[in-house]
């Protein structure tokens, strides 16, 4: 199973939103609605973030939301703070009880 | 406060085997299923393993497939993870995870991991 392609880096300014593709295939994202997001900071476990496209689980920011359309899934952040420069990643279901996570994407706040 | 605590990583020699466990605290943990997940050294994250709420469905990934086991204790609240003929690229921090939502998709709460290094 390769992983999901996230761009390797993304950047915007405090205030202004980011928008972070992960693209799979007709296997993964565009089979299942079983997509999640998580941000990782250096040193630090991931951190759930989004979960089955566009949920957000309690405690998370309303900045944060998900998309999906096709194989490719989205994760938007609006509002942009600093706290926010992170890697991100997606993970997909695969079927069979496989899961596959996105090569991550690193968000520069500017 | 849902806590996994993973321990028992360390340096071992290819070829070796090691077992990782970890302690979970502050939920049903026979509730849930659980993931290995783990992340090389400056890379992504790696699906691992996945084992059901009751241990009797377990899954894993190909580039570990016959080489790792993963089991859990219920009463106990602890899983393991059981690595045998361990090759350079298993050399990652080993998190943890559980397992909730639709096929056990939505990893929502994370250990803080624990480095293996395999090395000469």
């Amino acid at each position: 199973q390769s992983a999901l392609t996230q761009p390797p880096s993304a950047s915007g300014s405090p205030g202004q939103s980011v928008t972070i593709s992960c693209t799979g295939t007709s296997s993964d994202i565009g089979l299942y609605n079983y997509v999640s997001w998580y941000q990782q900071h250096p040193g630090k476990a991931p951190k759930f973030l989004i979960y089955e496209i566009n949920e957000r689980p309690s405690g998370v920011p309303d900045r944060f939301s998900g998309s999906k359309s096709g194989n490719t899934a989205s994760l938007t952040v609006s509002g942009l703070l600093a706290e926010d420069e992170a890697v991100y990643y997606c993970s997909s279901y695969a079927g069979n009880n496989n899961y596959v996570f996105g090569s991550g994407t690193k968000v520069t706040v500017l | 406060q849902e806590q996994l605590v993973e321990s028992w990583g360390g340096v071992v020699q290819p070829g070796r085997s090691l077992r990782l466990s970890c302690a979970a605290s502050g939920f049903t943990f026979g509730s849930y299923a659980m993931h290995w997940v783990r992340q090389a050294p400056g890379k992504g994250l790696e699906w691992v393993a996945l084992i059901s709420y009751d241990g009797r469905n377990k899954f894993y990934a190909d580039s570990v497939k016959g080489r790792f086991t993963i089991s859990r204790d219920n009463p106990q609240n602890t899983l393991d993870l059981q690595l045998n003929s361990l090759r350079a690229e298993d050399t990652a921090v080993y998190y943890c995870v559980r397992g909730w939502g639709k096929a056990a998709a939505a990893l929502d709460v994370w250990g803080q991991g624990t480095m293996v290094t395999v090395s000469s």
